[in-house]
Parts: C-alpha cells; sequence; structure tokens
C-alpha cells in the first residue's frame, strides 16, 4: 500500500463545474496535510493546507480533511481552464517529523 | 525577491561523473529538502534537513548525498551517478519542518 494515494485520474470537469480530488494517506501520525498545484514544466505551488479535521475554504478552493479516516479532499468550485494541472497531495509530521510524502497526482483538465 | 534558487537548470552527463546540483534559499528557512519527480510519479523524497549540520533519509536516498553546512544551501551531490538517476529534481524549502514549501525551478538531469 502507498503511504499517500490519490484518485488516479485523469479528471475531466467542464468549464464552471466542481472538480473533486481525493487522497488518503495511511500514517495515523501525520499533521499537516497540502494540495499543490503543478503545471506542466513547472515547479508545485501550494493551493491550500489543512491541519485540523473539518473544511477549510479560501476563494473557489475547500480543503476537507478527516483524520479518522485518513482521508483529505480538495473541492474547486467554478472550474476554470485555468485550473487545469497536476494536484498534488502531501502530508508530513507523522513518525519522522521531517519526512514530507506526496501522492502521484491527478491530472485535471477543464473544459470551456 | 523571496525564492528558491537551483543550479544547474539543466544538465547532461556520462555514467560516474560526479556532479553537485546547488540549492538555495534567501527566506532563513530552517527546514530543506531534495525531490525527484519521474513520468507519472509524484515527488519522491531524496533527502531533508532540519537545520544547519541536520539531515535526514528520505524515501529514495540511494545513490545521493547531501550537506547543510550553511542554513542558505542545501547541496545535492551524485558521486557516481548512473542512468536510473535521470530526472527532474526539485528543492524545497520551509521555515520549518511540516509547514508549506517553497519549491526552486527544478533541475532536468539526464545521465547517459
Amino acid at each position: 500500500q502507498k503511504e499517500v494515494e490519490q484518485n488516479s485520474g485523469p479528471l475531466s470537469v467542464p468549464e464552471g463545474a466542481i472538480a473533486s480530488l481525493n487522497c488518503t494517506y495511511s500514517d495515523r501520525g501525520s499533521q499537516s496535510f497540502f494540495w499543490y498545484r503543478q503545471y506542466s514544466g513547472k515547479s508545485p505551488e501550494l493551493i491550500m493546507s489543512i491541519y485540523s479535521n473539518g473544511d477549510k475554504e479560501d476563494g473557489r478552493f475547500t480543503a476537507q480533511l478527516n483524520k479518522a479516516s485518513q482521508y483529505v479532499s480538495l473541492l474547486i468550485r467554478d472550474s476554470q481552464p485555468s485550473d487545469s494541472a497536476t494536484y498534488l497531495c502531501a502530508v508530513n509530521g507523522g513518525e519522522r517529523a521531517g519526512k514530507s510524502t506526496f501522492g502521484d497526482g491527478t491530472t485535471l483538465t477543464v473544459k470551456p | 525577491e523571496a525564492q528558491v534558487t537551483q543550479n544547474p537548470r539543466y544538465l547532461i552527463t556520462v555514467t560516474g561523473k560526479k556532479l553537485t546540483v546547488t540549492c538555495s534559499q534567501n527566506m532563513n528557512h530552517e527546514y530543506m529538502s531534495w525531490y525527484r519527480q519521474d513520468p507519472g510519479l509524484g515527488l519522491r523524497q531524496i533527502y531533508y534537513s532540519m537545520n544547519v549540520e541536520v539531515t535526514d533519509k528520505g524515501d529514495v536516498p540511494e545513490g545521493y548525498k547531501v550537506s547543510r553546512k550553511e542554513k542558505r544551501n542545501f547541496p545535492l551531490i551524485l558521486e557516481s551517478p548512473s542512468p536510473n538517476q535521470t530526472s527532474l529534481y526539485f528543492c524545497a524549502s520551509s521555515l520549518r519542518a511540516a509547514v508549506k514549501q517553497f519549491f526552486g525551478p527544478g533541475t532536468r538531469l539526464t545521465v547517459l
């Protein structure tokens, strides 16, 4: 079992729709959770961080964390073509505080 | 401008020829990390450093060395590169472990 697993994708949604990205992790001691966006040929950039159970909203983005289910998700509302990218889930701070584990990524395409 | 820089950005080399990829940050961050990214895979952590003179292995440390003699620099050393180390390498830094990371632009390495 991979330490961090994301829905495999690719995911395609029409412009204006909600895109839902999911991630599960295996280390129950994990403390911090991140979603990074990576455009083709570019470096990852942070979209959302979440540290406690529940929802966290920032503009069109909502991150959801459920530590009991070891599950974190990212919802993108009113998806735009500019949201087309690969989204990486990252989990930190488990058994080894400095270890940072990424999922394989989900590629999202938003069609105009 | 706050940034993480990497050099070189592109490198083609031959098997066995020692090389160093430099990474520098100007944000006074304690934590730095190296990742490699291969097609279809997310980021895999090679080594990380919690602070000066403190380094630890990530998930794929074999064939790599690092050092952290100064806070701002975290070079990645390949003493005897092999073709399976052909990859895209990212350096990242953060204020401390388990918080959002800032990524460098990447170094594309080809080992022939």
